[in-house]
């Protein structure tokens, strides 16, 4: 692995299921990112982790949940899915703080019917 | 006012051009600032950082005015493969960093 690998690239889901996206860093980053990409409004943070254990809310959390069980994986789950949660996520890290160059994952697609 | 703010373009240019995409911030006490440039349907990667009044990296030049609370990213003699989105990003402390929409450029032969 070298940097951030993102699973799955791209899902089909139907509103109500519960869905899992992985993320995993190589790099020993103290902090990791969720984003969500939509057309129009950029990049938006889910929620983040400044260092394994501890996590916090972004700008747009409702719905999400995310844990930090060790420094490389950070994943981040839709307890039931909603249509409006379809965009592109994705999962970034960083040396240190948000004022830190920020590697991303290759996101991925979700689609929620 | 959002607080981060770009022209979304796009801005459609011939190669060697020079180009400049405009952007401003709300947070007076941002300290650092960065460019990404994004791919379709790829993900952002960094092109450059601002920390004081400017920085230029070949023939790329970013540039800080926080009087006006705005920065800007020049591109001279454009490539092909100039074309991409490009995204401003402002941090706001802590660990929530800002991104803007994106300005789109692309670059003709």
């Amino acid at each position: 692995i070298a940097g951030i690998t993102q699973a799955p690239t791209s899902q089909i889901l139907a509103a109500g299921r519960r869905m899992t996206l992985r993320c995993t860093q190589d790099m020993r980053h103290n902090a990791m990112y969720w984003y969500r990409q939509d057309l129009g409004l950029g990049l938006r943070l889910i929620h983040y982790s400044n260092t394994a254990g501890t996590t916090g809310k972004g700008e747009v959390p409702d719905g999400y949940s995310v844990s930090r069980a060790n420094t490389d994986d950070f994943p981040l789950t839709l307890a039931s899915a909603v249509p409006s949660q379809t965009s592109v996520y994705f999962c970034a890290s960083s040396k240190a703080g948000g004022a830190d160059t920020q590697y991303f994952g290759p996101g991925t697609r979700l689609t929620v019917l | 006012r959002k607080e981060v703010e770009q022209d979304p373009g796009p801005f459609n240019v011939p190669e060697g051009a020079t180009v400049a995409f405009n952007c401003t911030y709300s947070n007076s006490a941002s300290q650092s600032f960065f460019w990404y440039r994004q791919d379709c349907r790829k993900e952002p990667k960094l092109l450059m950082s601002v920390y004081s009044s400017g920085n230029e990296d070949g023939r790329f030049t970013a540039q800080l005015n926080r009087a006006s609370q705005y920065i800007s990213l020049l591109i001279r003699d454009s490539k092909l493969s100039d074309s991409a989105t490009y995204l401003c990003v402002v941090p706001t402390g802590g660990f929530k960093t800002i991104f803007g929409a994106g300005t789109r450029l692309f670059v003709k032969a």
